[in-house]
């Protein structure tokens, strides 16, 4: 059974530019949120999906967008990309409130 | 601004001994908390959730929830040096998966 998938690994962007995350939840996993990390601090929710619709959302400017698809995956849009989106960004996927579960992360570094 | 708070670390512990990790949270609608365990470069893996009052124990793992104080705690027994990681503690809402985390405590496990 794969756990949460989530690419690409590693990327390096350029102020401006814009970049999209991907995520493939647990199977059998219906929601997913997605997280940013700074070094040496805990993950910050950005928002969370479900049945396709934005179902909650922490405090990150629109420049951070999101989508979900049919098959429950989703991706992270970020645009006009600042040196201080640098970051490991991760997806979480989950069934119940019991059972949430971390991809590996995408460390984004912007230069 | 619902936090979660943690004691800052970092924690060293000798092997075989108890690791002590703590956490309070400042929201009192959080219903479930959880423990990950965060090693150098890599994303948090679940190592428990508890929900009620009173100790749930996993292994070596024990997780203790005191709502009335708002107070979480993690107690690792038999500490080994594949323990030394970076501790983070999260909680969660009635109604939604969105977790809100503390910044982690750093514990090593000396040999």
């Amino acid at each position: 059974d794969a756990g949460v998938t989530q690419s690409p690994t590693h990327l390096i962007k350029t102020r401006g530019q814009q970049v999209t995350l991907r995520c493939s939840p647990k199977s059998g996993h219906d929601t997913v949120s997605w997280y940013q990390q700074a070094l040496g601090q805990g993950p910050q929710f950005i928002f969370q999906y479900y049945e396709e619709e934005e179902r909650q959302r922490g405090n990150f400017p629109d420049r951070f967008s999101g989508h979900q698809f049919p098959n429950y995956s989703s991706e992270l849009n970020v645009n006009a990309l600042l040196l201080g989106d640098s970051a490991l960004y991760l997806c979480a996927s989950s069934l119940y409130r019991d059972t949430i579960y971390f991809g590996e992360g995408s460390w984004l570094t912007v230069v | 601004q619902k936090e979660v708070e943690q004691n800052s670390g970092p924690l060293s512990v000798p092997e075989g001994a108890i690791a002590s990790l703590n956490c309070t949270y400042s929201d009192r609608g959080s219903q479930s908390f959880f423990w990950y365990r965060q090693y150098s470069g890599k994303s948090p893996e679940l190592i428990m959730f508890i929900y009620s009052n009173g100790d749930k124990e996993d292994g070596r793992f024990t997780a203790q929830l005191n709502k009335a104080s708002q107070y979480v705690s993690l107690l690792i027994r038999d500490s080994q040096p594949s323990d030394s990681a970076t501790y983070l503690c999260a909680a969660s809402g009635s109604s939604n998966y969105k977790l809100t985390f503390g910044k982690g405590t750093l514990l090593t496990v000396n040999p």
